[in-house]
């Protein structure tokens, strides 16, 4: 069974469109979760830590379901530079090493 | 914003020989790791290094790999005797005690001919 699974992708969207990213992770003692993001080629870079209440920055927002184990993450008014791969990472929490869903490509065409 | 560093950006070898990957961690981060991402697949944790020793590795980390702080900057990945399927972008990242963002250096693309 795959530690962290998400959508296969690739989503192709118009600028100004919204989509959303669904992942599920299998280790119920996950404690901390995580979106990265990553350019084609490019290290990941984090986009937000995702918190159990949700939380927004600017137009993304995280949502963390822990008893269905699962994490979403929403893309509001979409720009052409949010064209990236988007990880879904977990991991127990501390200093413990982070699990990485295998990405879901975003496009966004002008 | 700190950067984590690595060198270098692109390796090219030959199948058996030995390579070094190089990472200078941000000054003041105390957990340093590797991690591994073959092309077109997910990024795979290798090892972390706490405290001048493995603190944790993955069944990836076998005998041919070694992780080294030789001073008070540089963290390496050496690989002993390369095959084939090391072929990979390898990042280094580190963080502080506690911290939450892990900060990765850009990777070292390594092609193992």
């Amino acid at each position: 069974r795959k530690e962290v699974e998400q959508d296969p992708g690739p989503f192709n969207v118009p600028e100004g469109a919204t989509v959303a990213f669904n992942c599920t992770y299998s280790n119920s003692a996950s404690q901390s979760f995580f979106w990265y993001r990553q350019d084609c080629r490019k290290e990941p870079k984090l986009l937000m830590s995702v918190y159990s209440s949700g939380n927004e920055d600017g137009r993304f927002t995280a949502q963390l379901n822990r008893a269905s184990q699962y994490i979403s993450l929403l893309i509001r008014d979409s720009k052409l530079s949010d064209s990236a791969t988007y990880l879904c990472v977990v991991t127990p929490g501390g200093n413990t090493p982070l699990v990485f869903g295998k990405g879901t490509r975003l496009s966004v065409i002008a | 914003e700190p950067e984590v560093t690595q060198t270098p950006s692109h390796q090219v070898t030959q199948m058996g020989q030995e390579v070094i990957l190089r990472c200078v961690p941000i000054s003041n981060h105390l957990y340093f790791y590797w991690y591994r991402q073959i092309l077109g697949q997910k990024v795979e944790f290798l090892v972390s290094f706490y405290n001048n020793e493995i603190s944790e590795k993955s069944e990836i980390f076998d005998d041919q790999f070694s992780v080294e702080r030789p001073d008070g900057s540089n963290f390496t990945l050496k690989i002993r005797s390369t095959k084939l399927e090391d072929s990979a972008m390898y990042f280094c990242a580190s963080v502080q005690n506690g911290g939450e963002k892990l900060f990765f250096g850009s990777g070292t693309q390594l092609s193992v001919l």
